[in-house]
């Protein structure tokens, strides 16, 4: 079945500092690939849309200047947070879409989910 | 735009009781309704889905029906056991995946 790998599944990083976040498709191609944001005991919210070699669309309320994202080719997505922060701390999960919508999940695969904590 | 409302727990059952959790849904289109499980510390896994009015998903004990009169995709499963214990999330699919907020299920012995 369709798998998406997402690395790394947890990091610290210093505050200040970037911090980059890949999503890789491993046995299909994936034109669009979502990121999401989840706080601590909520829900996932929709950070942005990406389709491959385009820019990506963000969601109302995500600063695109602070959370960059890459879909540079049909298996891979990176989100990268800039000038990272303690707020920025969460839980950040990506998916996968397949053209035409094949794959598990009737088309959306999710990776495991990187843990981000910024001290 | 399209939403997804879910009943919020927590929800605490004892093992073998019946569990249902709520699901509705504010759509433009017709799209699909999922439910997802997330156990502590890890992404998510799907549980079942469901593309069309009508279908039923099914998975684990697990069941939801697609409604499109309620606009509802209540989850439910006739005994739970301990090893349910996570948090359950309802999805709905047309452009892109929406989540409801989350609702978390304990099962004590």
């Amino acid at each position: 079945g369709a798998v998406v790998s997402q690395h790394p599944s947890w990091v610290i990083c210093k505050s200040g500092t970037s911090v980059k976040i890949e999503c890789r498709s491993l046995d299909f191609q994936a034109t669009t690939m979502f990121w999401y944001r989840q706080f601590p005991k909520q829900s996932l919210m929709l950070m942005a849309t990406s389709n491959e070699g385009s820019k990506a669309t963000y969601e109302q309320g995500v600063e695109k200047d602070k959370f960059l994202i890459n879909h540079a080719s049909l298996t891979l997505s990176t989100l990268t947070v800039t000038s990272a922060h303690p707020e920025d701390s969460s839980f950040y999960i990506c998916s996968a879409i397949a053209a035409g919508g094949a794959g598990t999940n009737y088309g959306y695969t999710f990776g495991s989910g990187t843990r981000l904590t910024v001290v | 735009g399209n939403s997804v409302t879910q009943m919020e727990g927590p929800v605490t059952l004892s093992e073998e009781a019946f569990l249902t959790i709520n699901c509705t849904y504010t759509a433009t289109g017709y799209p699909s309704l999922f439910w997802y499980v997330q156990y502590p510390g890890e992404g998510l896994q799907l549980l079942l889905k469901a593309t069309k009015a009508d279908d039923k998903g099914s998975n684990k004990g697990f069941e939801a029906t697609y409604r499109k009169e309620t606009t509802s995709f209540h989850l439910e499963k006739g005994s739970v056991q301990v090893s349910d214990s996570a948090v359950y999330f309802c999805a709905l699919s047309y452009n892109d995946m929406r989540f409801g907020a989350g609702t978390r299920l304990t099962v004590k012995p």
